[in-house]
C-alpha cells in the first residue's frame, strides 16, 4: 500500500461548489503540506502543518482552508470553487531528522477541474 | 523571495546519450537542493538530496553537483534509458523545510 495517499484522484466540480481534498499517510510523519502544480509552473505551496496544531499558511493560500483531523490526515477545502483552480493537487508529508536531510513524500495527486 | 528556474523547459534525446539539467537559484541561503521525478499519475519521487555543505551527490546512473555561491545545480543522467522519460524538478529547501521548485524539465529519450 502506498504511503501517502489522495482521495478523490480525479474529481469534476462546477463554479461556487465546496469540495474537500483528502490525503492520509501512514509514514507516522507530523509535518503534511498541500501544494497545487498548474500546466509550465513548478509546485507551489498552499498550506502546510507541522504537527496537529500547527496550520500555517503557504505561498497562495487565498481561496483555500485546511484541517489537521489526526496525525495522519490532513485535508484541504475550497470553500467555492472557481475555474482558476483547475489544476493538479498533490499532499505530502516529512519527517524533520537530521538537520538538512529532511525530503518530502508525495501521494499520486487529485487532478480538479472546476466548470 | 526564492526563485528557481529550470532551463530546458523539454528536451529530446535519443537513448544512450547522456542528459544534462540545469537549475538556477536566486538565493543562495538554502539547507538543501533536491531533485524529483514526476510520472504522469503518479506522485512526485526523490532522486538525490544535496545538502548545502555538499558540492555533489550520486547514485547510479545520477549525478547532482551543487554550486550554492553560484546558485546552480546541475543533474547527470549518464547513457539515457526510455524508462528515464519524465519530467524532472528541482527544488530548495529553506530554514523551515519549506520547498520552492522549479517549473522541471520534461525529458523524452527515444529508442
Amino acid at each position: 500500500d502506498a504511503d501517502v495517499t489522495q482521495t478523490p484522484r480525479n474529481r469534476i466540480t462546477k463554479t461556487g461548489k465546496r469540495i474537500m481534498l483528502e490525503c492520509s499517510q501512514t509514514k507516522g510523519h507530523d509535518r503534511m503540506y498541500w501544494y497545487r502544480q498548474d500546466p509550465g509552473l513548478g509546485l507551489r505551496l498552499i498550506y502546510y502543518s507541522f504537527d496537529v496544531k500547527d496550520i500555517n499558511k503557504g505561498e497562495i493560500s487565498d481561496g483555500y482552508s485546511v484541517s489537521r483531523q489526526a496525525q495522519a490526515k490532513f485535508s484541504l477545502s475550497l470553500e467555492s470553487a472557481i475555474p482558476n483552480q483547475t489544476a493538479l493537487y498533490f499532499c505530502a508529508t516529512s519527517d524533520p531528522g537530521l538537520a538538512g536531510v529532511e525530503t518530502q513524500y508525495f501521494g499520486p495527486g487529485t487532478r480538479l477541474l472546476v466548470l | 523571495k526564492q526563485e528557481v528556474t529550470q532551463i530546458p523547459a523539454a528536451l529530446s534525446v535519443p537513448e544512450g546519450e547522456n542528459l544534462v539539467l540545469n537549475c538556477s537559484f536566486t538565493d543562495s541561503a538554502i539547507y538543501n537542493l533536491q531533485w524529483f521525478r514526476q510520472d504522469p499519475g503518479k506522485g512526485l519521487t526523490s532522486l538525490l538530496l544535496i545538502q548545502s555543505s555538499q558540492r555533489e551527490q550520486t547514485s547510479g546512473r545520477l549525478n547532482a553537483s551543487l554550486d550554492k555561491s553560484s546558485g546552480r545545480s546541475t543533474l547527470y543522467i549518464a547513457a539515457s534509458q526510455p524508462g528515464d522519460s519524465a519530467t524532472y524538478l528541482c527544488a530548495v529547501t529553506d530554514s523551515w523545510g519549506k520547498l520552492q521548485f522549479g517549473a522541471g524539465t520534461q525529458v523524452v529519450v527515444t529508442p
